[in-house]
């Protein structure tokens, strides 16, 4: 079935460090893929997307590429501070019916 | 500010009780969600409705009944749960359904004693 499958946190940073989270996918379809984040205390943002394959989206210094022939879509940012600290939501969406498939998360801590 | 606000943020309830989780969006769309949120488990879509209509029902239990008066209101009606319920209950919306990008709400943080 279709689905979405993160690395498991948690991961733990020094600010200013590298950071991915892996993400692949399986899907019956041609999905969009999403990175949502979600702050101690409130609901899932949404962090980037992108709708189509070698697509990149970027957002606050994250990105990710859309990539079909690894179905992956992995977040990345170059240099993290202590408020990225979150728990972050890989997803696909599968239309017609706008089916939302989510990761587990991944708990990200940056320690200055 | 995400413009879908939810009430209570917090609910103890017994398994006998009956309560209701609510949820209003203030940007105008036209499509509702309601997921459950567990620990180490992805997000549950539980319900989805378009145009105050249900289009979705994922085999949730007759314990849990939505309710949809209007566009901007979503509720949760609960009623005898079990401690397994508990969970973080989240709303979002999208501006149609076909629409790719949902808005979440905070969540209501529920244990079931």
């Amino acid at each position: 079935g279709d689905s979405v499958t993160q690395m498991e946190g948690p991961v733990t940073l020094s600010e200013e460090a590298f950071l991915t989270i892996n993400c692949t996918y399986t899907a019956t379809g041609y999905p969009s893929l999403f990175w949502y984040v979600q702050y101690p205390g409130e609901g899932l943002q949404l962090l980037l997307k992108a709708t189509k394959a070698d697509d990149k989206g970027s957002n606050k210094g994250f990105e990710a590429t859309y990539r079909k022939e690894t179905t992956s879509f992995h977040l990345e940012k170059g240099s993290v501070q202590v408020s990225d600290s979150a728990v972050y939501f890989c997803a696909l969406n599968l239309r017609p019916g706008n089916q939302f498939y989510f990761g587990t998360g991944t708990s990200l801590t940056v320690i200055p | 500010e995400t413009g879908v606000t939810q009430t209570p943020r917090h609910l103890v309830m017994g398994m006998t009780n009956k309560k209701s989780l609510k949820c209003e969006q203030h940007l105008g769309h036209n499509a509702m969600y309601w997921y459950k949120q567990s620990a180490k488990k992805p997000l549950e879509l539980m319900f989805v409705y378009s145009l105050e209509e249900r289009v979705e029902n994922n085999s949730v239990p007759s314990r849990f009944s939505p309710e949809c008066p209007n566009s901007s209101h979503l509720f949760l009606h609960l009623h005898t749960l079990q401690p397994e319920d508990s969970a973080l209950y989240l709303c979002a919306s999208s501006q149609l359904l076909a629409t790719d990008t949902q808005y979440f709400g905070p969540g209501t943080r529920l244990t079931v004693l």
